[in-house]
């Protein structure tokens, strides 16, 4: 089954404790994405990758880190997290950027 | 860089008749137009897109219609029914690079 599977669904995690939250295709795209979702914002480009090794920033990177070594896995890493990224993440993936998103689940991460 | 802004934030209409959302985009480059459709607790999906060489495209009850020189699309679900309840959101592909922007989303509720 085509699928974007993220990991982990829940998570809660205290104030400048390193995570990742990964997320891998297996569709072949090459177009990754990870956005984050906040009530009356939307939902919020994060990084994005149009190939192995391309990586570029969305509209809200700071204080997150991504890397592509493999096609199919692009995880999202908050090397310090803070309460203000306390929000709902989804991570995407699309033969090219004008062409049909596939969303994973998301991850609600809560950051104390 | 692009910015999408998505009217209106709540709608409601009664079962049976015609919603329409809007939006505007600021970069004339832009050249690709998905609509997503999330439910509750759902991952948002992509359920019509145009591209900037099209004015109109129809998918059964959904439609939409792209206006290049106003620089705004719209949304259009006709004989809206139940199931039609959800948050939508439009976005556009900033012209020159790869960087999909959002809208801030309206929830449609349909009143049975």
């Amino acid at each position: 089954e085509a699928q974007v599977t993220q990991n982990p669904r829940y998570l809660i995690t205290v104030t400048g404790k390193k995570l990742t939250v990964t997320c891998s295709q297996n569709m072949n795209h090459e177009y990754m994405s990870w956005y984050r979702q906040d009530p009356g914002l939307g939902l919020r480009q994060i990084y994005y990758s149009m190939n192995v090794e391309v990586t570029d920033k969305g509209d809200v990177p700071e204080g997150y880190k991504v890397s592509r070594k493999e096609k199919r896995n692009f995880p999202l890493i908050l090397e310090s997290p803070s309460p203000n990224q306390t929000s709902l993440y989804f991570c995407a993936s699309s033969f090219s950027s004008g062409s049909k998103h596939t969303f994973g689940s998301g991850t609600r991460l809560t950051v104390v | 860089g692009e910015n999408v802004e998505q009217h209106p934030s709540t709608l409601s209409v009664q079962e049976g008749d015609s919603a329409v959302i809007k939006c505007t985009y600021s970069d004339s480059a832009s050249n690709y137009f998905p609509w997503y459709k999330q439910e509750l607790g759902k991952r948002p999906q992509l359920i019509i897109d145009i591209r900037s060489n099209v004015g109109e495209k129809k998918d059964q009850r959904i439609a939409v219609t792209l206006n290049k020189t106003a620089k705004h699309f719209s949304l259009h679900i006709t004989e809206t029914q139940p199931e039609d309840s959800a948050v939508y959101f439009c976005a556009a592909i900033e012209g020159g690079n790869e960087k999909l922007t959002f809208g801030t989303g309206t929830r449609l509720t349909i009143i049975p």
